[in-house]
């Protein structure tokens, strides 16, 4: 186990609702970032966040939005919900990295919450 | 931009055999690691094995290695003596390493099945 946990596990959404996703990081991580993984394809990063502040987004609209608490526990905000944002949503925590920190960086991920959009 | 090529959607292995996935990728970094992880159907990543652009030899963990051929800018993942539990869906991955943060790009997977 990697002591990363997400919640809900499951849910189902209309087009239009609002969902709400919770992680709870690795203790000692510093760092959470957030994956979206449609059916059949790899994970895609949507964002990271590093001391409370958002620290690097991928190709993802505003209405995808989080949190990073100071317990490091995080959550993912997605607004107006379409049909497309049905996917697994992962979350995973790590130390932050920079060349010459001497860590890796290695990302532990949850299991996921998966959503789906009706 | 980075880019992570896995061409193999799926494979079969016998047990005890050994097994090689392919990953080849793209980057403009001079700096960059390499991730392989394994998705069971439970959904969780579950890194398996990490190489350094700049690591002089190859990585390796238990049963798994990373044969890196950085001119080549392949990254395989060779797993020994397979056994039924290594079922499950394999992601090559990356991060670039200038600016830091924990940034991955992921490939499209391959789909290991190990047979009796």
């Amino acid at each position: 186990e990697t002591g990363v946990t997400q919640s809900p596990t499951h849910l189902i959404k209309t087009r239009g609702q609002q969902v709400t996703l919770r992680c709870s990081s690795q203790s000692g991580h510093n760092t959470v970032s957030w994956y979206q993984q449609a059916l059949g394809q790899g994970p895609q990063f949507i964002f990271q966040y590093y001391r409370e502040e958002e620290n690097g987004r991928g190709n993802f609209p505003p209405r995808f939005s989080g949190l990073q608490f100071p317990n490091y526990s995080s959550e993912l905000n997605v607004n107006a919900l379409e049909l497309d944002d049905s996917a697994l949503y992962l979350c995973a925590s790590s130390l932050y990295y920079m060349s010459g920190l001497g860590n890796t960086g290695e990302l532990f991920f949850g299991e996921g919450s998966r959503l789906t959009v009706l | 931009a980075q880019k992570i090529t896995q061409t193999q959607p799926g494979m079969f292995v016998q047990e005890k055999e050994a097994v090689t996935l392919d990953c080849t990728y793209d980057t403009s970094d001079q700096s960059y690691g390499l991730f392989w992880y394994k998705q069971p159907s439970s959904g969780e990543m579950i890194f398996l094995i990490y190489q350094g652009s700049y690591d002089e030899q190859n990585a390796t963990e238990g049963r798994y290695s990373l044969n890196f051929q950085k001119a080549r800018k392949s990254a395989n993942l060779v797993i020994s003596a397979s056994q039924l539990g290594d079922s499950a869906m394999y992601f090559c991955a990356m991060r670039g390493l200038t600016g830091g943060g924990n940034k991955l790009t992921f490939g499209t997977g391959t789909q290991l099945k190990v047979e009796l």
